[in-house]
């Protein structure tokens, strides 16, 4: 099977712009989850999808949000940028189905970068 | 909210000594999982304990669940050069808004040869 892929895979931008960050999980799994991880905060959890629905949302402003397509794909979009957002954001995949085990099979990460 | 508070923040040991994380959730969990993160990498899932005072081993590695399903650690033995990087543990909450993964901010270990 094919791993988790996410695009791009390195960004920079400037503060005030936007981003969109793309997810690709393993066939067959419905529930996406990202991350953002910093070397002082550790891995946050931002929201996870699951067939098209936010199951869950962590702590993180509203300049943060996501979405799950109908073939599981997720994007994540970050507006108005600012300094503080620079990190790896990684997706994760999961079956999502309760009673399994619940494995998170991690992608490569985004770098973003924010000037 | 929930919380994960992991320990140490890092460790460097001699090749051969044995290491031990520990990881400590504010609620109940439903499952805790392990991950570990080589450097430059991204985690990659190791082990789920589920049960109350649950204990798995894989080969040198030994995790433990606690009674109260609150704590959890993972045990290395003997420490290997390709043991060096940072270990996660994650805990499932019980559900609602607990429900999601939560990471502690992971144990760094260095190994020297």
């Amino acid at each position: 099977k094919a791993g988790v892929t996410q695009t791009p895979r390195y960004l920079i931008k400037t503060r005030g712009q936007q981003v969109t960050l793309s997810c690709s999980p393993i066939s067959g799994h419905r529930s996406v989850s990202w991350y953002q991880q910093t070397p002082g905060q550790g891995l946050q959890f931002l929201f996870e999808y699951f067939s098209e629905t936010q199951r869950n949302k962590g702590n993180f402003p509203g300049r943060f949000s996501g979405r799950q397509f109908s073939n599981s794909r997720s994007e994540m979009n970050v507006s108005t940028l600012e300094l503080g957002d620079s990190a790896l954001y990684l997706c994760a995949s999961s079956s999502g189905t309760s009673g399994e085990v619940d494995t998170q099979y991690f992608g490569p990460g985004t770098r973003l970068t924010v000037l | 909210g929930q919380q994960v508070m992991q320990i140490p923040q890092y460790q460097h040991v001699q090749e051969g000594e044995d290491f031990t994380t520990y990881c400590n959730s504010s609620t109940t969990l439903s499952n805790i999982q392990w991950y570990k993160q080589r450097p430059g990498g991204h985690p990659v899932f190791l082990i789920q304990l589920v049960k109350s005072g649950e204990v798995k081993k894989q080969k040198r590695l030994t995790f433990q669940f606690g009674e109260a399903k609150k704590n959890s650690s993972l045990h290395i033995t003997a420490t290997q050069t390709t043991d060096v990087g940072t270990y996660f543990c994650a805990g499932r909450g019980s559900g609602g808004s607990n429900y999601k993964l939560t990471f502690g901010k992971g144990t760094l270990l260095t190994v020297n040869p």
